[in-house]
């Protein structure tokens, strides 16, 4: 079966760093996305790892060593607007573009 | 704004009523999806279309039927559901389906089954 794990819940202040690990265990990876999430809104795509390395997004960084099955999402600079929901998920290789998604980290940021 | 439409926003219905949630892209993507994300449970993948062939049904419960007429369209009908079946439920679209296009996702239907 496939599995991620994530932590459910981070709190930081603004202007800090944050970081969102993710370890997954699944049949067939192709590579790790990471979406965010807002209250009542619908998930937005942030990054995507199909090597291992560290992909740089502006004040969002993803990192992923495939030997360890493990990423994160590094959040720098964070703003209010930054709380919201976090999802890595691990895209498989079959024909059919398969996700699966992690239960998502849940990132409050206070002042 | 993702290019991707759904409605209705929010719906509440009875266990023997029928209804169908729509999905519109507006991006010429060629692969659709239907996810099921239940409050603390992570997202679930339902359906998978693919040039309106589907290509993937994930051991989804037959109240639950898809139906997709065109690249841009798609339905999902629902018929006797249960309470259980409350939740958000999430269109999405990419270019193709498989590899590493990123999906596109519409703000989704929340959907009250009393």
């Amino acid at each position: 079966g496939q599995s991620l794990e994530q932590p459910s819940e981070v709190t930081a202040v603004e202007g800090a760093i944050v970081q969102i690990n993710c370890t997954y265990q699944t049949s067939g990876f192709y590579g790790l996305s990471w979406y965010q999430q807002h209250d009542g809104g619908a998930p937005t795509f942030l990054s995507y790892n199909a090597l291992d390395g560290l992909e740089e997004t502006g004040r969002f960084s993803s990192f992923l060593s495939r030997s360890d099955s493990y990423g994160y999402l590094l959040l720098q600079e964070l703003q209010m607007k930054d709380s919201a929901s976090y999802f890595c998920a691990v895209r498989l290789n079959t024909n059919a573009g398969k996700s699966t998604f992690g239960d998502g980290t849940t990132l409050t940021v206070k002042p | 704004e993702t290019g991707v439409t759904q409605t209705p926003r929010h719906l509440v219905m009875g266990m023997t009523n029928k209804k169908s949630l729509k999905c519109e892209q507006h991006l010429g993507h060629n692969a659709m999806y239907w996810y099921k994300q239940s409050a603390k449970k992570p997202l679930e993948l339902m359906f998978v279309y693919s040039l309106e062939e589907r290509v993937e049904n994930n051991s989804v419960p037959s109240r639950f039927s898809p139906e997709c007429p065109n690249s841009s369209h798609l339905f999902l009908h629902l018929h006797t559901l249960q309470p259980e079946d409350s939740a958000l439920y999430l269109c999405a679209s990419s270019p193709v389906a498989g590899g590493t296009d990123t999906q596109y996702f519409g703000p989704g239907t929340r959907l009250t089954v009393l």
